[in-house]
């Protein structure tokens, strides 16, 4: 069986600090793992995907995610945070099983 | 290109009665997904098709729900006897193939009264 796990239900960072949102997953054999963002008042959209190859993947909006197989995680993590990353974030595993979602929240 | 569209955008409906709800898949994708996000939370997986394989129906969560897929293309969410635990946005998305990232529709809100 697959599962994944968000543990932190809310993140807050202010504006130009670092930000980590943190993924957790159980799946046997090799993961399929993806991060999806949901800006407020607009649909899911597509952020990045670990399939195979580099422990380290880059995505969308200068998102970035490390894949660790040794602790089962893919965090998902940016350099420098901006206002505009204020929204929900939902961790997938095999495409079909999301976890509830942290809600990141960037102060100025 | 057009993305997923789903329709309608908004139902209300009165417990017991049925409503469907509608996707449009990116055209060429072969997989498609129904997910239910309740106000803030998590999605819960419901049923996905994959070409002309038999569906996986292991997330509709009572004999209520059905889901058909006609021509590999458009599909149809039916809800049965509808009850107040079953207003959510429902959402639609659909994939190159399973695996593959998803693109999501922008959801009906299922408001049951």
């Amino acid at each position: 069986a697959q599962s994944v796990a968000q543990p932190e239900d809310q993140v807050n960072v202010a504006e130009g600090n670092p930000l980590t949102v943190k993924c957790t997953y159980s799946v046997s054999g090799n993961p399929y793992l993806f991060w999806y963002v949901q800006y407020p008042n607009r649909g899911l959209q597509f952020l990045l995907k670990y399939i195979t190859g580099d422990n380290l993947v880059k995505g969308s909006y200068g998102f970035e995610a490390e894949f660790n197989k040794s602790q089962t995680s893919f965090h998902l993590k940016k350099p420098s945070a901006l206002v505009s990353d204020s929204a929900l974030y939902f961790c997938a595993v095999g495409n079909m099983r999301f976890g509830a979602g942290t809600r990141l929240t960037v102060k100025p | 290109g057009a993305g997923v569209s789903q329709s309608p955008s908004n139902k209300v409906t009165e417990k017991g009665k049925d409503v469907e709800l509608r996707c449009d898949p990116i055209s060429g994708h072969t997989a498609l997904y129904w997910y239910r996000q309740s106000l803030g939370q998590g999605l819960e997986f419901l049923i996905y098709f994959q070409g002309n394989s038999a569906p996986d129906k292991s997330g509709l969560p009572s004999d209520r729900f059905s889901a058909e897929r006609t021509g590999g293309s458009v599909s149809t969410l039916t809800i049965q006897r509808t009850q107040q635990e079953d207003s959510a946005v429902y959402l639609c998305a659909s994939s190159l193939l399973v695996g593959y990232e998803q693109y999501f529709g922008p959801g009906t809100r299922l408001t049951v009264t």
